[in-house]
């Protein structure tokens, strides 16, 4: 049984426009959230994170949002760029265990 | 230079053979992980080690095992490869500290591309 799920396998987007990433989680002794990129032949690399003590955390052009009582959360990026293309995994981890649960992943394609 | 390193990056192998995935760091983290990439099943943990005398499973292990050498090292071996352990493999490290600047954030290495045929 998954329990962190994307259930978009793949989303493509215009150029300049928002590219919205959702994962859904049922654990609820999960407290803290992080989403990775990844490029094709190379490790996910870390990407933008919250814990369950917040509801938005902003980096740049990325925004991640958690909604603890839907056990959602959801990645935005704007403006989306065609260097955005990549697969991107949502990760969910509980308490002191340091052991992170990944989603199926997503690949977004940002077309020019 | 990579912070995390696998070797090999990509191995070709035959059923029945005993096969050594190697993991060096030099990030300093006490932390190292082991996970495996299955299409359309994201990064499933294999083994993970929270310092050079603590080896844990995850939630995949069988069929595999691992050694903390070092530190900086860790190695996962799969004993008599099986077809079905065709996937991408993964090597991570995080800070115990939680000092790289993020909680539990980890890092990874390139992967390596195992094929059992």
């Amino acid at each position: 049984d998954q329990q962190v799920k994307q259930n978009s396998p793949s989303l493509s987007v215009q150029e300049g426009r928002i590219s919205i990433l959702n994962c859904d989680y049922t654990n609820s002794m999960f407290d803290y959230f992080l989403w990775y990129k990844k490029y094709p032949a190379e490790g996910p690399t870390f990407l933008i994170s919250i814990s369950s003590i917040k509801d938005k955390n902003e980096d740049g052009r990325f925004t991640v949002f958690l909604n603890k009582s839907a056990k959602h959360l959801s990645l935005h990026i704007v403006p989306s760029q065609p260097g955005d293309s990549a697969v991107y995994f949502c990760a969910a981890s509980a308490g002191s265990s340091y052991k992170l649960i990944f989603g199926s992943g997503t690949r977004l394609l940002v077309r020019p | 230079d990579a912070d995390v390193t696998q070797t090999p990056r990509n191995r070709i192998t035959k059923t029945g053979k005993r096969i050594m995935l190697e993991c060096s760091q030099t990030k300093g983290h006490d932390r190292m992980y082991w996970y495996r990439q299955d299409p359309g099943l994201g990064l499933r943990l294999i083994y993970y080690s929270f310092d050079v005398k603590d080896i844990n499973k995850g939630e995949i292990s069988d069929g595999y095992s691992v050694s903390r050498q070092a530190q900086a090292k860790f190695s996962l071996s799969l004993e008599s490869a099986i077809p079905n352990q065709t996937a991408l493999y993964f090597c991570a490290t995080s800070d115990a500290r939680g000092a790289s600047g993020g909680y539990n954030e980890q890092f990874f290495g390139p992967g390596t591309r195992l094929t059992v045929l």
